[in-house]
Formats: C-alpha cells, sequence, structure tokens
C-alpha cells in the first residue's frame, strides 16, 4: 500500500490565486518531506526540503514567498503555490526517506494547471 | 555541485536486456538509487547502491562503482511493462550535515514488440 498519500491529484486554479497541496507520512512519522517539481519529460527537481517544526531550506532559485511549505505535524507537510501563474503549471511531488534513509518514498504527485 | 548523465532514450526488444548507464559527479557521496516512472504517474523506487558490486532484485540489477563515479541498470527479459522513464539518483551530503538526493534526466526506455 501507499506509504505516502498527495492530495489533490490534479488542480486546476485561475492565475493569481493560491493551491495548497498536502503531503501525508502513513503508517509512519517523518520529520523530513522533501518537494519536487517536474515539467514534461524532464528531470525532478528539488524545491525544498520540509523539516517537521522548522522553516523549510529552500534549493536556489525557489522562491520561499511564493512556494510557502509548513511541516506542523510528523505526517504533514504541505506546499502552498501563492499568486499562481500560467508557468507554475508543473507536476509537484512530495516524498520522504525511509527511517535509516536509503529509499524515497514518493506520493502519487499532484498536477496543478493555472489557466 | 552536483551532476549526472545518463542516455535520454533507449529502445530494446521485448525479452532482450538492456542496460542503462549513469556516471555522476558529486561529493560527500553516500550511495545511487534508481527510479521508474511511468507516463504521468509518480517515481517508484527500483533500488539502491552504496557499495561497489551488483545487486539483483527479480529482473532488475543494479552496479555501482564508486572509484569510477559509475552506475547502470540491468534489466532482463523485458516486458512491454517496462516502458517508461528511469533517473538514477545520487545521494550525498549536503552543507549542514543534510542528506540530498538529485536526479538525472532520466531515460525513457522504449519496448518493442
Amino acid at each position: 500500500g501507499a506509504v505516502v498519500s498527495q492530495h489533490p491529484s490534479r488542480v486546476i486554479c485561475k492565475s493569481g490565486t493560491s493551491v495548497k497541496i498536502e503531503c501525508r507520512s502513513l503508517d509512519f512519522q517523518a520529520t523530513t518531506m522533501f518537494w519536487y517539481r517536474q515539467f514534461p519529460k524532464q528531470s525532478l527537481m528539488l524545491m525544498a526540503t520540509s523539516n517537521e517544526g522548522s522553516k523549510a531550506t529552500y534549493e536556489q532559485g525557489v522562491e520561499k514567498d511564493k512556494f510557502l511549505i509548513n511541516h506542523a505535524s510528523l505526517t504533514l507537510s504541505t506546499l502552498t503555490v501563492t499568486s499562481a501563474h500560467p508557468e507554475d503549471s508543473s507536476f509537484y511531488i512530495c516524498s520522504t526517506d525511509t527511517i535509516g534513509g536509503n529509499t524515497i518514498y514518493f506520493g502519487e504527485g499532484s498536477w496543478l494547471t493555472v489557466v | 555541485g552536483q551532476s549526472l548523465e545518463q542516455p535520454s532514450e533507449v529502445t530494446a526488444v521485448e525479452g532482450a536486456i538492456v542496460q542503462i548507464n549513469c556516471t555522476y559527479q558529486t561529493s560527500g557521496f553516500y550511495g545511487l538509487s534508481w527510479y521508474q516512472q511511468h507516463d504521468g504517474g509518480a517515481p517508484t523506487f527500483l533500488s539502491y547502491n552504496a557499495l561497489d558490486g551488483l545487486e539483483e532484485t527479480g529482473r532488475f540489477s543494479s552496479f555501482l562503482s564508486r572509484s569510477d563515479s559509475y552506475g547502470y541498470l540491468l534489466l532482463q527479459e523485458l516486458q512491454m511493462k517496462d516502458s517508461a522513464s528511469y533517473f538514477c539518483a545520487v545521494r550525498d551530503r549536503r552543507s549542514g550535515g543534510y542528506q540530498k538526493v538529485t536526479f538525472g534526466i532520466g531515460t525513457k526506455l522504449q519496448v518493442i514488440p
């Protein structure tokens, strides 16, 4: 069964609005979750590392004020795309390491389309 | 920084064997992973190599040579359902002591009858 659950799987929003994507770890506690972005036919680009109870660590070039990450509990991290624009349309995926750290489990991913 | 190279596309015949190579440059290397991603879906974990040598899991095997900064994924007895993108990913140590996983561009494997 799924180890990491992500919701929603697909979302369409109007330009200028905000969208929240949730990532939940099932049956285990995840102190660290990762948020990736993937454009069609491209690789996964790490956006930020979400740490429970502390500020997220953003990768270079990722706007922290635009992509708000909250990791308020050991089983839930959220990514909010604020003031979305069409160029933010992409596949967003969360993941978490296993305890012991050699395997990454991905959520189902969220397709965001900004119109 | 980190960089990985893998072929962008590979085509192979059903029932055959295919090898997807990956070379990497990084510091603080921990291990090399492989992931499979079908169109429209999320990546799924296939294998992880931290030490030199071959790891076998069913029809899939993965190899690592740390001294050569090189690894490969070997798929045997190819099936049509193996058509997907395959990503190699390096886990290494970043500043602050955190581990980071960087993905290659992905190799799109097409299995033909």
